[in-house]
């Protein structure tokens, strides 16, 4: 069965550094890939997909990330992170071939400090 | 109004009580779905609504039963909670299941079973 994997549970960034979260996936295939964030208390709002073309993708809010297939990775990355990024990020896998449902993994709580 | 919106934002219930959540989307989405989001866990996929039809039902227990009367509306009928049903209910609409769509979430339902 397909998984995904965010081994960072939580990770601390000074403002104005680089960011990269990992996602890895298990799959046969070519998944589709997304990047969401969500902010306390609030739904999850989707940074960026990918599911053909360029490996790497560009998103919302300076966001960016890139598919590599030898690896099933598909990290998310900032150059430069604002203290406003401090939220929970999910990395989430579906598939092509008729309905199969969308895999989120469990998530990568960014904290920002000054 | 565009996105998805769900009311209300907060619920508190007893064990014995019957409520509804809602769940609207003006996005001309085919596909609607309900997530569970507790502490701790992962996203928990609860149903799946296509054009109305339901596709998927993830073993979830008869006190939550669904409702789709449209493609643009979504219940979730609640009955008999129990405490462990406390968790923040999220709803997200996509243009159609099974291809490379990102969901469009609402900012959810916080609901607390006492």
């Amino acid at each position: 069965a397909q998984s995904v994997t965010q081994p960072d549970i939580h990770i601390t960034v000074s403002e104005g550094a680089s960011l990269e979260l990992r996602c890895n996936y298990s799959y046969g295939a070519t998944p589709y890939l997304f990047w969401y964030v969500q902010s306390p208390g609030q739904g999850l709002q989707l940074l960026l997909k990918y599911f053909s073309g360029d490996t790497l993708v560009q998103g919302i809010k300076g966001f960016e990330a890139e598919f590599k297939r030898s690896q099933s990775s598909f990290n998310l990355r900032k150059p430069s992170v604002h203290w406003s990024d401090a939220a929970e990020y999910f990395c989430a896998v579906g598939f092509s071939g008729g309905y199969q449902k969308v895999t989120f993994g469990t998530g990568t709580k960014l904290q920002v400090i000054p | 109004e565009t996105g998805v919106t769900q009311t209300p934002r907060h619920l508190v219930m007893g064990m014995t009580n019957k409520k509804s959540l809602k769940c609207e989307q003006h996005l001309g989405h085919n596909a609607m779905y309900w997530y569970k989001q507790s502490a701790k866990k992962p996203l928990e996929l609860m149903f799946v609504y296509s054009l109305e039809e339901r596709v998927e039902n993830n073993s979830v227990p008869s006190r939550f039963s669904p409702e789709c009367p449209n493609s643009s509306h979504l219940f979730l009928h609640l009955h008999t909670l129990q405490p462990e049903d406390s968790a923040l209910y999220l709803c997200a609409s996509s243009q159609d299941i099974g291809g490379p769509y990102g969901y469009t979430f609402g900012s959810g339902t916080r609901l607390t079973v006492v």
